[in-house]
């Protein structure tokens, strides 16, 4: 059985970096695509972009300027940083995986609560 | 981005009754829809995709339907584990969206 699990400081202050990441298990993370997702507290859910096993990135436009996503598939493991952060930017952070690059996202980590502030 | 709306935001129903829930995009999604579960303080878990195949391990009275801008999740005969949000999601078009959530909770 797959399983994610996400990883990274639960507290970030304005302006810095959040980088967080997302270790799979029980699977290996190619041939597959990877997703981050955020939830705000109360609120609905949000792409923020994926990644191919091999590298391959796409962003939402939205976060774009501020996103970055990397891939070790030595570890089994892909990341994400966004820059810059503001308090808009406290959120569940999920990870999920998807089979193609347009698909439905079939394993989700836990997600992890980032809460940005000073 | 596609806007995806749902509706009703909250619907509230007896145990062993059926539930609608419904999705709508701004434009054509074609059937690159899919809809999920979400618990308290739990992940969402995928059950449905392709807007009527449901995902490994769901249960048979969840089902699906629609293609286009307008899809609909039927729960013919709720169980005490099905109150919870629910979310419609296109992955038709970058960046995909999600709809705001419909809670179903205990009439």
């Amino acid at each position: 059985q797959v399983q994610l699990q996400e990883s990274g400081p639960g507290l970030v202050r304005p302006s810095e970096t959040l980088s967080l990441t997302c270790t799979v298990s029980g699977g290996s993370i190619s041939p597959y695509y990877w997703s981050w997702i955020r939830q705000p507290p109360g609120k609905g859910l949000e792409s923020i972009g994926y990644i191919f096993y091999s590298g391959g990135t796409n962003y939402n436009p939205s976060l774009k300027s501020r996103v970055t996503m990397s891939v070790d598939t030595s570890k089994n493991q892909f990341s994400l940083q966004l820059s810059f952060v503001t308090a808009a930017d406290t959120a569940i952070y999920y990870c999920a995986r998807h089979r193609s690059a347009m698909a439905s996202l079939d394993y989700w980590g836990r997600g992890t609560l980032v809460t940005v502030s000073s | 981005e596609i806007v995806m709306t749902q509706s009703p935001a909250t619907l509230s129903v007896s145990p062993g009754e059926r539930a609608t829930l419904s999705c709508r995009a701004s434009q054509s999604v074609s059937n690159n829809l899919a809809w999920y579960q979400q618990k308290p303080g739990r992940a969402p878990r995928l059950l449905i995709y392709g807007a009527s195949t449901r995902a490994t391990g769901i249960a048979p009275w969840f089902s699906g339907s629609g293609s286009g801008t307008d899809f609909n999740l039927t729960i013919t005969s709720l169980q005490s584990e099905d109150f919870a949000v629910y979310y419609c999601q296109q992955y038709n078009n970058w960046p995909r969206t999600f709809g705001p959530g419909t809670t179903v909770d205990i009439k």
